[in-house]
């Protein structure tokens, strides 16, 4: 299976700063690589897939980037409805993968 | 408007079983692409198994074995039979669609049902 990380695990901001969060897959996943958003006692929300593409009505304040094995996640000014768990998901292999979540929260 | 309703989930005792039920309306579940996605209070998402058009099914190797994914096409419902039940599947389940292939992302979400294992 393929395995993903990410780094921080956690991050303290403030609203307006930018953020940004990384992810690391086991293997080349090409760009098949999806980010979404958690809030406490929610589903997750699609925020990027393909690597870099905004799925419809997500703020354009969220960005993704990255190909192979190293992607990221930047909110380039935090705002109050943005503290929450981030996730990043490999599609590549039928076998979907999650990264383990960075969770932002209030500085 | 694409919408998921999940029920079935409850208290069982550890090596029992529960039949989890996913509801889909604004799309056919018989040409989509359905995943099942749990977390574990609070833990992390882990993607449990998935069903696609052809049909096929796949499962994570924590439930193969133990977890059968199927479908309903008359009913449009997609389910989670789950036996020998352990604690550790102990979580809120979601069902989910990929909307646009196989290799597409999780573009919709129930939610959840949850599931505890215990005595």
């Amino acid at each position: 299976d393929i395995q993903m990380t990410q780094s921080p695990s956690s991050l303290s901001a403030s609203v307006g700063d930018r953020v940004t969060i990384t992810c690391r897959a086991s293997q080349s996943i090409s760009s098949y690589l999806n980010w979404y958003q958690q809030k406490p006692g929610k589903a997750p929300k699609l925020l990027i897939y393909a690597a870099s593409s905004l799925q419809s009505e997500v703020p354009s304040r969220f960005s993704g980037s990255g190909s192979g094995t190293d992607f990221t996640l930047t909110i380039s000014s935090l705002q109050p409805e943005d503290f929450a768990t981030y996730y990043c998901q490999q599609s590549y292999s039928i076998l979907l993968t999650f990264g383990p979540g960075t969770k932002v929260d209030i500085e | 408007e694409v919408q998921l309703v999940e029920s079935g989930g409850g208290l069982v005792q550890p090596g029992g079983s529960l039949r989890l039920s996913c509801a889909a309306s604004g799309f056919t579940v018989s040409s989509s692409y359905m995943s099942w996605v749990r977390q574990a209070p609070g833990k992390g998402l882990e993607w449990v198994s998935g069903i696609y058009s052809v049909p096929a099914t796949y499962y994570a190797d924590s439930v193969k074995g133990r977890f059968t994914i199927s479908r309903d096409n008359s009913k449009n419902t997609v389910f989670l039979q789950m036996n020998s039940l352990r604690a550790e599947d102990t979580a809120v389940y979601y069902c989910a669609r990929i909307p646009s292939g196989p290799q597409g992302p999780l573009g919709y979400w129930g939610q959840g049902t949850l599931v505890t294992v215990s005595s």
